[in-house]
């Protein structure tokens, strides 16, 4: 069974701070991919990054990085800068990698809120 | 390009009923998946649809099925419906060719009475 744990359930910054999301995973496959979406009020979840199990190279895109451990099951997520729209719920999420498929297993959350 | 469209997106129901939800997908999109997002549980994976065929399922009961039209557009139905069914019902769309990049719709609200 595969399981997804983000402690933090809510952060609160001032804008231009950077802010980390955490984010720990278990899993007996070894091979997975993990990923991280964001859900705005509006309440569809978008796609922000996917990681393979094979592949612990971090990654920076714009504002945001990730850090993928596998010595330590984690994939956290860190923006800089922090604006008042990255304000919304941030999701880890942890699927199979066998053949292509929508069952992913998600984190509860974290509720960020981004002030002025 | 047209998003992934989901309706209605608020319904009030009470217990027993049963209940149909509607998805249609990113045009071109073969794979449908569903998720109920509650309080408690969190995201939960349903089932997923892949050119009309359920392709994985959650570990949800009986009582919550799915299908998909020849046209990629899917329904969720719900039968017999319990307070606990009260969430947000979110439909995913993708290639059916990739995992996990999935895109969501705005979800169909479900209040159960």
């Amino acid at each position: 069974a595969q399981k997804v744990t983000q402690a933090q359930t809510e952060i609160s910054v001032v804008e231009k701070e950077d802010v980390t999301l955490d984010c720990v995973y278990e899993t007996r496959d070894t091979t997975y991919y993990l990923f991280w979406y964001k859900q705005p009020p509006s309440g569809e979840l978008v796609f922000l990054i996917r990681r393979n199990s094979f592949d612990e190279q971090n990654e920076i895109s714009g504002r945001y990085s990730w850090n993928f451990q596998k010595s330590t099951s984690s994939f956290n997520f860190t923006i800089t800068a922090s604006q008042v729209v990255d304000s919304a719920v941030y999701f880890c999420a942890l699927s199979l990698y066998t053949g292509a498929n929508s069952k992913l297993t998600f984190g509860k959350g974290i509720t960020l809120s981004v002030r002025p | 390009k047209a998003g992934v469209t989901q309706t209605p997106r608020y319904l009030i129901k009470t217990r027993g009923q049963q209940v149909t939800l509607s998805c249609s997908p990113i045009s071109g999109h073969r794979s449908v998946s569903w998720y109920q997002q509650t309080p408690g549980q969190g995201l939960q994976f349903l089932f997923e649809y892949f050119s009309e065929t359920q392709r994985n399922k959650g570990n949800f009961p009986g009582r919550f099925s799915g299908r998909q039209f020849s046209n990629s557009r899917s329904e969720m139905n719900v039968s017999t419906l319990e307070l606990g069914d009260s969430a947000l019902y979110l439909c995913a769309s993708s290639s059916g060719r990739d995992t996990g990049e999935l895109f969501f719709g705005e979800g169909s609200r479900l209040t159960v009475l």
